[in-house]
Protein backbone atom coordinates (compact mmCIF):
# COMPACT_ATOMS: atom_id res chain seq x y z
CA UNK A 1 0.00 0.00 0.00
CA UNK A 2 1.43 2.97 -1.25
CA UNK A 3 1.07 5.67 1.76
CA UNK A 4 1.48 9.52 2.17
CA UNK A 5 1.80 11.59 4.87
CA UNK A 6 0.70 15.13 5.06
CA UNK A 7 2.55 17.82 7.44
CA UNK A 8 1.49 19.68 9.72
CA UNK A 9 -1.67 18.42 9.96
CA UNK A 10 -3.09 22.00 11.64
CA UNK A 11 -1.31 25.71 10.33
CA UNK A 12 -3.05 28.73 11.88
CA UNK A 13 -1.25 31.82 10.61
CA UNK A 14 -1.90 35.70 10.27
CA UNK A 15 -3.26 37.40 6.87
CA UNK A 16 -0.25 38.60 4.89
CA UNK A 17 2.15 35.20 6.38
CA UNK A 18 3.33 32.66 4.30
CA UNK A 19 2.87 29.05 5.00
CA UNK A 20 4.55 25.27 3.42
CA UNK A 21 2.43 22.26 3.78
CA UNK A 22 4.53 18.79 2.53
CA UNK A 23 3.51 15.53 1.12
CA UNK A 24 6.24 12.92 1.78
CA UNK A 25 5.82 9.26 0.83
CA UNK A 26 8.18 6.11 0.20
CA UNK A 27 6.92 5.19 -2.71
CA UNK A 28 7.10 6.57 -6.24
CA UNK A 29 4.44 8.08 -7.72
CA UNK A 30 3.42 8.56 -11.48
CA UNK A 31 2.22 12.17 -10.30
CA UNK A 32 0.57 14.38 -7.49
CA UNK A 33 -2.42 15.90 -7.18
CA UNK A 34 -3.11 18.88 -4.52
CA UNK A 35 -6.73 19.30 -3.86
CA UNK A 36 -8.47 21.94 -1.41
CA UNK A 37 -11.88 21.07 0.52
CA UNK A 38 -14.27 23.70 2.23
CA UNK A 39 -16.27 22.73 5.09
CA UNK A 40 -19.78 20.75 3.63
CA UNK A 41 -18.29 19.94 0.31
CA UNK A 42 -15.73 17.49 -2.05
CA UNK A 43 -12.47 18.26 -2.68
CA UNK A 44 -11.69 20.20 -5.65
CA UNK A 45 -8.70 20.14 -7.59
CA UNK A 46 -5.92 22.80 -7.58
CA UNK A 47 -3.37 21.36 -10.07
CA UNK A 48 -1.25 18.13 -11.23
CA UNK A 49 2.32 17.77 -11.30
CA UNK A 50 4.12 15.11 -13.26
CA UNK A 51 7.14 15.70 -13.88
CA UNK A 52 9.95 15.25 -11.35
CA UNK A 53 11.21 18.77 -9.66
CA UNK A 54 8.34 20.15 -11.92
CA UNK A 55 7.36 23.56 -10.41
CA UNK A 56 3.69 25.17 -10.89
CA UNK A 57 2.57 28.36 -10.09
CA UNK A 58 -0.81 29.71 -9.66
CA UNK A 59 -1.07 33.01 -8.43
CA UNK A 60 0.15 32.90 -5.11
CA UNK A 61 0.33 29.42 -4.97
CA UNK A 62 3.64 27.37 -5.81
CA UNK A 63 3.08 23.38 -6.32
CA UNK A 64 6.44 21.52 -6.37
CA UNK A 65 7.06 18.16 -7.11
CA UNK A 66 10.04 15.99 -5.39
CA UNK A 67 12.56 14.81 -8.12
CA UNK A 68 12.56 11.84 -7.45
CA UNK A 69 8.18 11.41 -7.79
CA UNK A 70 7.94 10.71 -3.71
CA UNK A 71 7.61 14.10 -2.08
CA UNK A 72 5.75 17.28 -3.06
CA UNK A 73 5.05 21.07 -1.51
CA UNK A 74 2.53 23.80 -1.40
CA UNK A 75 3.33 26.96 -0.58
CA UNK A 76 1.33 30.06 -0.43
CA UNK A 77 2.76 33.33 -0.26
CA UNK A 78 0.60 36.21 1.85
CA UNK A 79 -2.25 34.02 2.50
CA UNK A 80 -5.76 35.56 2.23
CA UNK A 81 -8.36 34.54 4.39
CA UNK A 82 -9.81 32.97 1.78
CA UNK A 83 -7.01 30.43 1.62
CA UNK A 84 -8.30 28.69 4.46
CA UNK A 85 -9.71 25.11 3.89
CA UNK A 86 -8.51 21.50 4.10
CA UNK A 87 -5.77 20.98 1.51
CA UNK A 88 -4.73 17.53 0.51
CA UNK A 89 -2.35 15.90 -1.69
CA UNK A 90 -3.14 12.91 -3.77
CA UNK A 91 -0.34 10.25 -5.09
CA UNK A 92 -1.27 8.44 -8.72
CA UNK A 93 0.06 5.44 -8.68
CA UNK A 94 1.94 3.91 -11.94
CA UNK A 95 -0.89 2.14 -13.28
CA UNK A 96 -2.90 5.38 -13.25
CA UNK A 97 -6.12 3.90 -11.98
CA UNK A 98 -6.68 5.08 -8.37
CA UNK A 99 -5.52 8.02 -5.95
CA UNK A 100 -3.81 7.69 -2.87
CA UNK A 101 -4.69 10.49 -0.26
CA UNK A 102 -2.55 11.86 2.45
CA UNK A 103 -4.13 12.73 5.57
CA UNK A 104 -4.77 16.69 4.98
CA UNK A 105 -3.40 20.19 6.40
CA UNK A 106 -5.91 22.35 7.90
CA UNK A 107 -5.17 25.98 7.08
CA UNK A 108 -6.63 28.31 8.86
CA UNK A 109 -6.12 32.57 7.76
CA UNK A 110 -6.78 34.59 10.15
CA UNK A 111 -7.93 38.34 9.24
CA UNK B 1 -27.33 19.55 -14.50
CA UNK B 2 -24.03 17.44 -15.29
CA UNK B 3 -22.19 16.94 -12.34
CA UNK B 4 -21.95 14.30 -9.87
CA UNK B 5 -24.75 13.49 -6.56
CA UNK B 6 -25.08 11.34 -3.61
CA UNK B 7 -27.98 11.01 -2.12
CA UNK B 8 -29.02 10.73 0.66
CA UNK B 9 -27.12 13.58 2.03
CA UNK B 10 -27.49 13.15 5.49
CA UNK B 11 -28.48 9.33 7.29
CA UNK B 12 -29.02 8.06 10.50
CA UNK B 13 -29.60 4.82 10.96
CA UNK B 14 -29.24 1.54 13.58
CA UNK B 15 -26.36 -0.99 14.06
CA UNK B 16 -27.30 -3.94 12.08
CA UNK B 17 -29.63 -2.40 9.48
CA UNK B 18 -28.77 -2.12 5.91
CA UNK B 19 -27.99 1.35 4.27
CA UNK B 20 -27.66 2.33 0.67
CA UNK B 21 -25.97 5.67 -0.12
CA UNK B 22 -26.41 6.57 -4.09
CA UNK B 23 -24.31 8.02 -6.63
CA UNK B 24 -24.79 9.56 -10.34
CA UNK B 25 -22.45 11.04 -12.36
CA UNK B 26 -23.65 12.96 -15.99
CA UNK B 27 -20.49 12.99 -17.45
CA UNK B 28 -20.45 9.05 -18.64
CA UNK B 29 -16.38 9.07 -16.86
CA UNK B 30 -15.40 5.73 -16.88
CA UNK B 31 -13.70 5.50 -13.66
CA UNK B 32 -16.20 5.47 -9.89
CA UNK B 33 -14.99 5.51 -6.53
CA UNK B 34 -16.38 5.39 -3.19
CA UNK B 35 -14.07 7.02 -0.41
CA UNK B 36 -14.49 7.76 3.45
CA UNK B 37 -13.56 10.78 5.06
CA UNK B 38 -12.37 10.73 8.99
CA UNK B 39 -10.83 12.93 10.99
CA UNK B 40 -7.04 11.86 11.11
CA UNK B 41 -7.17 10.18 8.35
CA UNK B 42 -8.18 12.00 4.94
CA UNK B 43 -9.74 10.54 2.29
CA UNK B 44 -9.48 6.48 2.46
CA UNK B 45 -10.60 3.86 -0.81
CA UNK B 46 -13.25 1.66 0.07
CA UNK B 47 -14.07 0.41 -3.41
CA UNK B 48 -13.76 2.08 -7.40
CA UNK B 49 -14.49 0.41 -10.81
CA UNK B 50 -12.84 1.22 -14.10
CA UNK B 51 -16.46 0.54 -16.04
CA UNK B 52 -19.84 -1.26 -15.87
CA UNK B 53 -19.71 -4.53 -14.21
CA UNK B 54 -16.05 -3.97 -13.40
CA UNK B 55 -15.33 -3.11 -9.48
CA UNK B 56 -12.00 -3.68 -7.26
CA UNK B 57 -11.12 -3.37 -3.36
CA UNK B 58 -9.62 -0.01 -2.32
CA UNK B 59 -7.97 -0.18 1.01
CA UNK B 60 -10.79 -0.24 3.74
CA UNK B 61 -13.45 -2.56 1.53
CA UNK B 62 -14.82 -4.90 4.49
CA UNK B 63 -18.54 -4.41 5.19
CA UNK B 64 -19.29 -2.56 2.40
CA UNK B 65 -20.35 -3.82 -1.25
CA UNK B 66 -20.86 -1.98 -4.54
CA UNK B 67 -22.28 -2.50 -7.97
CA UNK B 68 -22.19 -0.68 -11.27
CA UNK B 69 -24.76 -1.88 -13.67
CA UNK B 70 -24.78 1.02 -15.52
CA UNK B 71 -21.79 3.65 -16.17
CA UNK B 72 -23.21 6.55 -14.23
CA UNK B 73 -24.24 5.19 -11.57
CA UNK B 74 -22.54 3.40 -8.49
CA UNK B 75 -24.37 2.90 -5.33
CA UNK B 76 -22.35 1.91 -2.01
CA UNK B 77 -24.09 -0.89 0.48
CA UNK B 78 -23.63 -1.22 3.79
CA UNK B 79 -24.71 -4.76 4.59
CA UNK B 80 -25.08 -4.36 8.25
CA UNK B 81 -24.34 -1.30 9.65
CA UNK B 82 -21.66 -1.06 12.28
CA UNK B 83 -21.11 2.21 14.31
CA UNK B 84 -17.44 1.78 12.94
CA UNK B 85 -18.52 3.13 9.87
CA UNK B 86 -20.00 6.10 11.40
CA UNK B 87 -18.47 8.92 8.67
CA UNK B 88 -18.81 11.10 5.78
CA UNK B 89 -18.67 9.11 2.55
CA UNK B 90 -17.34 10.62 -1.08
CA UNK B 91 -18.34 8.98 -4.39
CA UNK B 92 -16.08 10.55 -7.22
CA UNK B 93 -15.67 10.11 -11.05
CA UNK B 94 -12.76 10.56 -13.73
CA UNK B 95 -11.91 9.60 -17.15
CA UNK B 96 -8.30 8.20 -17.37
CA UNK B 97 -6.50 10.01 -16.67
CA UNK B 98 -8.06 13.43 -15.83
CA UNK B 99 -8.77 14.72 -12.03
CA UNK B 100 -11.57 13.72 -9.69
CA UNK B 101 -14.43 15.07 -9.34
CA UNK B 102 -16.29 14.62 -5.93
CA UNK B 103 -19.74 14.79 -4.74
CA UNK B 104 -20.86 16.75 -1.94
CA UNK B 105 -20.89 14.05 0.26
CA UNK B 106 -23.20 11.71 2.20
CA UNK B 107 -22.74 12.15 6.53
CA UNK B 108 -23.96 8.94 7.77
CA UNK B 109 -24.32 7.92 11.56
CA UNK B 110 -24.64 4.61 12.64
CA UNK B 111 -26.36 4.27 16.52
Amino acid sequence: TQLLEQSPQFLSIQEGENLTVYCNSSSVFSSLQWYRQEPGEGPVLLVTVVTGGEVKKLKRLTFQFGDARKDSSLHITAAQPGDTGLYLCAGVGAAGNKLTFGGGTRVLVKP
Amino acid sequence: DAGITQSPRYKITETGRQVTLMCHQTWSHSYMFWYRQDLGHGLRLIYYSAAADITDKGEVPDGYVVSRSKTENFPLTLESATRSQTSVYFCASRDYPGELFFGEGSRLTVL
